[in-house]
């Protein structure tokens, strides 16, 4: 079974800093995909970005990019110029392109603060 | 922007009383989710559905939980007879078939257990 790890449970940035939140995975497969979700106050789960194992090149969204590096199994997130609408839950999920519900299987999440 | 809904946002119930927790996935989307959420801990899968049947099951989707898609635009989870560990946010989440395979989560519904 697949395995998501978020080993910094809180994190505080100030604003218009950049931040980088830690992510790593186990999986004995080569394909699969992997995705930053964002979960508010509001506790409605948004997704961020997303990230397909086969392609080498880092998926970036406006302030917020990933750099996935699939030999280590990691995959962490980079929010350029935080804003105050940033600070959230941020929760890294994984699924395998294998399984027929095509579940995810999210990590422990890190709690966003920004400061202003 | 068409969104996932959920009904109700809470829900306070007493142990052993069967709750239905209601979701309608966004229109044209063919896959559909359930995940929970206990207080300060991971969301978990419970359940997917395709096709007018469940497709994958976590361990915790065990005899006291079933889905139905009762009709075109309904999603709906019933928890037979609640346990008090059974208080968490309930999320529904729905994928379009083709093209991104990206899942969107609804709003959840937080269930009290008493």
């Amino acid at each position: 079974a697949q395995t998501v790890t978020q080993s910094q449970p809180e994190m505080s940035v100030q604003e218009a800093e950049t931040v980088t939140l830690s992510c790593t995975y186990d999986t004995s497969e080569s394909d699969y995909y992997l995705f930053w979700y964002k979960q508010p106050p509001s506790r409605q789960m948004i997704l961020v970005i997303r990230q397909e194992a086969y392609k080498q090149q880092n998926a970036t969204e406006n302030r917020f990019s990933v750099n996935f590096q699939k030999a280590a199994k990691s995959f962490s997130l980079k929010i350029s110029d935080s804003q105050l609408g940033d600070a959230a839950m941020y929760f890294c999920a994984y699924r395998s392109s294998y399984n027929a519900g095509n579940m995810l299987t999210f990590g422990g999440g890190t709690r966003l603060m920004v400061k202003p | 922007e068409p969104e996932v809904t959920q009904t109700p946002s809470h829900q306070v119930t007493q142990m052993g009383q069967e709750v239905i927790l209601r979701c309608v996935p966004i229109s044209n989307h063919l896959y559909f989710y359930w995940y929970r959420q206990i207080l300060g801990q991971k969301v978990e899968f419970l359940v997917s559905f395709y096709n007018n049947e469940i497709s994958e099951k976590s361990e915790i989707f065990d005899d006291q939980f079933s889905v139905e898609r009762p009709d075109g635009s309904n999603f709906t989870l019933k928890i037979r007879s609640t346990k008090l560990e059974d208080s968490a946010m309930y999320f529904c989440a729905s994928r379009h078939e083709t093209g991104t395979d990206t899942q969107y989560f609804g709003p959840g519904t937080r269930l009290t257990v008493l």
